[in-house]
């Protein structure tokens, strides 16, 4: 069965720091996919960024960085130098080659505190 | 501008008045989905569509109805709503990309959301 864990219910760190969001996906599939999203108090859900199985490359974009290590199933999402504005809610999912439904985790939420 | 348009954003209903949540898209996509968010639960599908007049059950579809009678539009129909439905609903659209051989959804582009309350 498939299956995305988001063990981190909430976190909350002060402005400035670095913080790291666990996704660990489980799947006998070869060929997936992983999403990250996010939503911010006004509610919208907002892409983040997709990877595919078979790019294992690490992805930065800005103060956003992605590490993806099928080793271990995961996919972790870091903030770094976290301002207020990255308080939100993030959903990590997963989807498959097979079909094209999204397994959602449960969804983190992140409070940045000035 | 592309976009997924929900209406309404908030509705208050009373049990058993049957209600329709609007669901339309601008890009021409073939997928569409309905979503309910409730706290700690994130994001459940309900239905989905592949393509027109094509739609399949998700996780909890029941107490629910879609239909696909255009590609832009999907509406989610509530035929005797219950309090137990009380969510907030997204509607969400993609299309279908090919990738060294395989075939798979593009990122979800989601509607602003609608607040559904049944007392």
């Amino acid at each position: 069965a498939q299956k995305v864990t988001q063990a981190q219910t909430e976190i909350s760190v002060v402005e400035k720091e670095d913080v790291t969001l666990d996704c660990v996906y489980e799947t006998r599939d070869t060929t997936y996919y992983l999403f990250w999203y996010k939503q911010p108090p006004s509610g919208e859900l907002v892409f983040l960024i997709r990877r595919n199985s078979f790019d294992e490359q690490n992805e930065i974009s800005g103060r956003y960085s992605w590490n993806f290590q099928k080793s271990t199933s995961s996919f972790n999402f870091t903030i770094t130098a976290s301002q207020v504005v990255d308080s939100a809610v993030y959903f990590c999912a997963l989807s498959l080659d097979s079909n094209y439904q999204l397994i959602w985790g449960a969804g983190t939420k992140l409070i940045i505190k000035p | 501008e592309a976009q997924v348009t929900q209406n309404p954003r908030y509705l208050i209903t009373v049990t058993g008045k049957k209600l329709t949540v609007t669901c339309s898209q601008n890009m021409n996509h073939e997928y569409m989905s309905w979503y309910r968010q409730d706290p700690g639960l994130g994001l459940r599908q309900i239905y989905y569509s592949m393509n027109v007049e094509v739609t399949d059950k998700g996780d909890v579809p029941e107490g629910y109805k879609v239909s696909r009678k255009e590609k832009r539009n999907f509406p989610l129909i509530l035929e005797s709503p219950s309090p137990n439905q009380t969510s907030l609903y997204f509607c969400a659209s993609s299309f279908f990309q090919q990738d060294r051989g395989s075939s798979y959804n593009s990122p979800l582009h989601f509607g602003n959301g609608t607040r559904l309350t049944v007392t």
